[in-house]
């Protein structure tokens, strides 16, 4: 079993649609990270939290301590949010990050 | 502030030669991370330095893989006697000082190895 679950893997959703992307965990983490990679392959840390809740423009991310689960939305979607978002983890036992298999999201104008 | 550089930002080597890939991480910054995208994969952790140390190195291939992060110049991934197996994308982040692993990393744009 991965330390890291993401659903969906795929996603394809209508210009102005909410977005959830949902990411669960298996092990115990100091910290818990969203990154989007896009087509062209570069990678952008988005966030970084270790409780409660982060807001960056229309992007939000939450994190759910007890649970071991963790949520990006994205509000009010838009074609250029079309990448691969990617959940990994900073390990409290160690040095390592773990990471999701991605969700890949399209955005259909 | 430049961002995390690497490069080449795509390199290709034959079966049997060396791969050396460089990262010069944010300024500030003394952490750097290496990780491994193959094909149709996700990313994977290979290893984790600090100037002159390596801190984490359990993502590593037992051989032909070794990194450096030196106290002077770009961290260096060199994989010897590449094989086909090895034709990935390579990505190197970097964090500051403090925090370790915890902390927010940048990503640099990754080098992607082919080997023919």
């Amino acid at each position: 079993k991965n330390e890291v679950e993401q659903s969906p893997q795929n996603l394809t959703a209508q210009e102005g649609e909410f977005i959830t992307i949902n990411c669960s965990y298996s092990v115990g983490i100091s910290a818990l990270h969203w990154l989007q990679q896009h087509p062209g392959g570069g990678i952008v840390s988005l966030f970084m939290l270790s409780s409660g809740k982060k807001k960056h423009g229309r992007l939000i991310a939450t994190i759910n301590i007890q649970e071991k689960h963790s949520s990006l939305h994205i509000t009010a979607s838009h074609p250029r949010d079309s990448a691969v978002y990617i959940c990994a983890l900073s390990s409290n036992t160690g040095n390592q990050f773990y990471f999701g298999t991605g969700t890949s999201l399209t955005v259909i104008p | 502030n430049a961002g995390v550089m690497q490069n080449p930002r795509h390199l290709v080597r034959r079966r049997g030669q060396e791969a050396r890939l460089r990262c010069s991480p944010m300024k500030g910054h003394s952490h750097v991370y290496w990780y491994r995208q193959l094909p149709e994969e996700g990313l994977k952790f290979m290893v984790y330095l600090q100037k002159e140390n390596i801190i984490d190195e359990s993502g590593m291939p037992k051989e032909r893989f070794s990194a450096e992060f030196p106290k002077e110049g770009p961290s260096i991934l060199r994989i010897q006697q590449v094989v086909r197996g090895d034709s990935a994308a390579y990505f190197c982040a970097s964090s500051p000082p403090y925090g370790g692993a915890y902390n927010e990393q940048f990503f640099g744009p990754g080098t992607r190895l082919t080997v023919l």
